[in-house]
């Protein structure tokens, strides 16, 4: 057990319909990013947040993808109108601090999503 | 922008055998470099990582990795490997200071099968 906790771990959708990924980092971390792996390649970054801020969302898709980190309760990765290409393995991982040399960031078992 | 190249897709060794997974990255600047590992169905792990001085880190389960600035390069080594380090392993590097410092940019990964 990592510590970050995401879920669901499997989740299934039909094109069209809503995907909401949750995460719930390790305890005393304030900082959130979500990566997404498409199959046969590595984690591309998505989005970083911290409490109730997007810092960078420079890696999400402009359109059907928003993500949130509210003050209280998980860090939500919001898919909206999924298509097929949308199936991938998102993870996400936290950090105490982005830039502290010493705290790398870590992860959680991820959301698999497959789109029928 | 940076990026990180694995050369090996599929790396297949018999129990005992010697490991050495290469990772060479493209970046301008000073980087932070990471090895994780992903065992089937679970989060990634973080193997070891190289911020500063000795190029030559150790990890957990008996990895170590070297960093040759010269090269771009940080290969992932293990004298003996083991059939339950059978898992896919990602090289990530992150830049060390700067925009998108907190971005961690992945390798496509490489699966390892050890046979008992």
């Amino acid at each position: 057990n990592a510590g970050v906790m995401q879920n669901p771990r499997h989740l299934v959708r039909r094109r069209g319909q809503e995907a909401r990924l949750r995460c719930s980092p390790m305890k005393g971390h304030s900082h959130v990013y979500w990566y997404r792996q498409l199959p046969e390649e590595g984690l591309k970054f998505m989005v970083y947040l911290q409490k109730e801020n997007i810092i960078d969302e420079s890696g999400m898709p402009k359109e059907r993808f928003s993500a949130e980190f509210p003050k209280e309760g998980p860090s939500i990765l919001r898919i909206q109108q999924v298509v097929r290409g949308d199936s991938a393995a998102y993870f996400c991982a936290s950090s105490l601090d982005s830039r502290v040399d010493n705290q790398p960031q870590h992860f959680g078992d991820g959301t698999r999503l497959s789109i029928l | 922008a940076q990026s990180v190249s694995q050369h090996n897709h599929h790396v297949i060794l018999s129990e005992a055998a010697s490991l050495e997974l290469g990772c060479n990255y493209s970046y301008g600047g000073t980087v932070n470099l990471f090895w994780y590992v992903q065992y089937p169905g679970q989060h990634l792990q973080l193997l070891l990582k190289y911020f500063s001085g000795d190029p030559l880190v150790k990890g957990i389960k008996g990895f170590e990795a070297e960093f040759i600035k010269s090269k771009f390069s940080f290969n992932l080594r293990k004298p003996s490997v083991q059939w339950s380090d059978t898992a896919e392993y990602f090289c990530a590097v992150r830049p060390y200071s700067g925009a998108g410092s907190y971005q961690l940019t992945f390798g496509k990964g490489t699966k390892l099968s050890v046979i008992p």
